[in-house]
């Protein structure tokens, strides 16, 4: 079993749509968790950590379900510029970072 | 200031080559890592450096990888006798502490063994 799984999409939504991207993590005793914001042919950065109380940033908002072992991300008010590929990142042991495949994102006008 | 930075920004080569393939972390940071992304593939981590160090290499996918990191700085990731499959983007980051601070990212080498 991966340690990081994600759904690879694509996700199509018209601009102004909430959307939600769930990632599940194998590890139960990981500590800490991040999305990350890959666009075509560019590097990963870092969006958000996600914190155990759940977090928010603008449109962007992150949880944490350490019961069921999941993180999700939800995006409000969706942009043409929020098109792009969001990395579930799980901490694992020995501070190594397990990258999910991604899931994609199109905001269509 | 200056972010990562990776070079070649490309490199093509022939099965059975040797390659090496570099990278220059921010300033001060004390943590570098080497990730592998392959098409249609999430980032794999292949090696870890943590200041002084003994390096994680429990990423590393065979032998014909080996990562060094001089003077706790530049390092340099050596694919011995590539394969096809050895064909990614290879990419770098480095942060100021332990992995759960954030993650820089370099530009990433693309890799393409004919």
């Amino acid at each position: 079993r991966k340690e990081v799984e994600q759904d690879p999409g694509p996700f199509n939504v018209p601009e102004g749509a909430t959307v939600a991207f769930n990632c599940t993590y194998s590890n139960s005793a990981s500590q800490s968790f991040f999305w990350y914001r890959q666009d075509c042919r560019k590097e990963p950065k870092l969006l958000m950590s996600v914190y155990s109380s759940g977090n928010e940033d603008g449109r962007f908002t992150a949880q944490l379900n350490r019961a069921s072992q999941y993180i999700s991300l939800l995006i409000r008010d969706s942009k043409l510029s929020d098109s792009a590929t969001y990395l579930c990142v799980v901490m694992g042991g020995a501070n190594n970072l397990f990258f999910g495949t991604g899931t994609r994102l199109t905001v269509i006008p | 200031g200056a972010g990562v930075s990776q070079s070649p920004s490309n490199k093509v080569t022939e099965k059975g080559k040797d390659v090496e393939l570099r990278c220059d972390p921010i300033s001060g940071h004390t943590a570098l890592y080497w990730y592998r992304q392959s098409l249609g593939q999430g980032l794999e981590f292949l090696i870890y450096f943590q200041g002084n160090s003994a390096p994680d290499k429990s990423g590393l996918p065979s032998d014909r990888f080996s990562a060094e990191r001089t003077g706790g700085s530049v390092s340099t990731l050596t694919i011995q006798r590539t394969q096809q499959e050895d064909s990614a983007v290879y990419l770098c980051a480095s942060s100021g502490g332990g992995a759960w601070e954030t993650q820089y990212f370099g530009p990433g080498t693309r890799l393409l063994v004919l």
